[in-house]
């Protein structure tokens, strides 16, 4: 039951590009998404999140896009910079963030010099 | 700046054995949560905990599993008795009351049950 899809296992972008990490859910009544950077053997990092009721959020490189009648959102990080490349989980919740989080497979984001 | 850890690190045991997996919260929080990633697998929410009892289960977290907050700092995991396919990276999470809440991650037990 994969209620939060990331459908692209890799990405591979240029440095100073830009690189645009997209992810899609299933369930409506999802109100809440983030995005976790994770390196090997570390925990997930926080790194955005919005609320369903806004359609866009920035904080500095990163900006997370809501589309919510597509059930569509997006990660763009401008410009990209090697300490990117890790894995990028998005994930997803209802009640704000309070329950556990539905997360996707993830995508592995590859910065090339 | 504050974060979340667990302890140990690494965790091998036998199967049929009871294992706890530790965590400080950050301390400010009051909303603490478990997930686990099988390895190749997605994070799987197991549970969370508010104000002393259980908020919200996954179906994984069976009667096999048990969370405590012993103290005012602690949060805990229980495996009572371990099987070969609870062998994953088990997370704990925390997060402030403010209206959003991000979930601040630590960086995870590795358990090996052989």
């Amino acid at each position: 039951d994969q209620q939060v899809k990331q459908n692209s296992p890799s990405l591979s972008v240029q440095e100073g590009r830009i690189s645009i990490l997209n992810c899609d859910y299933t369930n409506s009544m999802f109100d809440y998404f983030l995005w976790y950077k994770k390196y090997p053997a570390e925990g997930p990092t926080f790194l955005i999140s919005i609320s369903s009721i806004k359609d866009k959020n920035e904080d500095g490189r990163f900006t997370v896009f809501l589309n919510k009648s597509a059930k569509h959102l997006s990660l763009h990080i401008v410009p990209s910079q090697p300490g990117d490349s890790a894995v990028y989980f998005c994930a997803a919740s209802l009640r704000g963030g309070a329950d556990g989080l539905t997360f996707g497979k993830g995508t592995h984001l590859i910065i090339q010099p | 700046e504050p974060e979340v850890t667990q302890t140990p690190s690494h965790q091998v045991t036998q199967m049929g054995q009871e294992v706890i997996l530790r965590c400080v919260p950050i301390s400010n929080h009051l909303y603490f949560y478990w997930y686990r990633q099988i390895l190749g697998q997605k994070v799987e929410f197991l549970v969370s905990f508010y104000n002393n009892e259980i908020s919200e289960k996954s179906e994984i977290f069976d009667d096999q599993f048990s969370v405590e907050r012993p103290d005012g700092s602690n949060f805990t995991l229980k495996i009572r008795s371990t099987k070969l396919e609870d062998s994953a990276m088990y997370f704990c999470a925390s997060s402030e009351w403010t209206g959003d809440y991000e979930q601040y991650f630590g960086p995870g037990t590795r358990l090996t049950v052989t």
